[in-house]
């Protein structure tokens, strides 16, 4: 059964450092996401993104935070300077988008900002 | 802003059925009931959803009231691996793909054996 992958499974970095996190949606699938989850606490949307442009995006999403779809394949999530406050799983998720109603997710990539 | 009520916490012995109740009495006329589950930190995972009739698969069967304003998921026959965080979801689908999912809580739901 085709499955969203992301990559690395676990990032540390330090405060102030970019990073890019890396998902794979299913193939074929026309509408992405990412998601974070502190941890304890509630799965938060952050950013959707379609036709090569973010469709919504929520008050977490600030410009420190940006996505990209390089190629055909990856959607990436990038964090231009990484603060302590933004340790969490970060989750992408995708959908099919014809008639279909059901989001997808990876299994998360969990960055420490140190 | 979590348009649904879920316990916070529920147990179940393995092999038995758990029933996982919702509330969401605001819900409109075009928005469908959702049910992830998340175990143990790793990504939701799509269980099942409907509108106003009750649904099955091969996971889980959903209960949804006449008025719409609750609904139940139930686990005909639990077991361990089923340990998890159960969210119920309500958002419109159709016509509406791009919309975010808002994730309250959920249930902790515990399987013992």
């Amino acid at each position: 059964e085709p499955e969203v992958t992301q990559t690395p499974s676990h990032q540390v970095t330090q405060m102030g450092q970019e990073v890019i996190l890396r998902c794979v949606p299913i193939s074929n699938h026309l509408y992405f996401y990412w998601y974070r989850q502190i941890l304890g606490q509630k799965v938060e949307f952050l950013v959707s993104f379609y036709n090569n442009e973010i469709s919504e995006k929520s008050e977490i999403f600030d410009d420190q935070f940006s996505v990209e779809r390089p190629d055909g394949s990856n959607f990436t999530l990038k964090i231009r300077s990484t603060k302590l406050e933004d340790s969490a799983m970060y989750f992408c998720a995708s959908l099919p988008g014809r008639a279909a109603d059901t989001q997808y997710f990876g299994p998360g990539t969990r960055l420490t900002v140190l | 802003d979590a348009k649904t009520t879920q316990p916070t916490s529920m147990d179940c012995a393995e092999g038995r059925a758990a029933n996982l109740p919702c509330n969401h009495s605001t819900i409109s006329g075009n928005e469908y009931v959702y049910w992830y589950r998340q175990i143990h930190s790793q990504g939701p995972q799509y269980i099942i959803h409907g509108l106003k009739n009750n649904e099955t698969n091969e996971m889980a069967s959903l209960i949804i009231t006449e008025d719409r304003k609750s609904s139940t998921l139930i686990l005909p026959h639990a077991t361990l691996r089923d340990t998890a965080v159960y969210y119920c979801i309500v958002r419109v689908a159709r016509g509406s793909t791009l919309g975010r999912l808002y994730f309250g809580r959920g249930t902790q739901l515990t399987v013992w054996p």
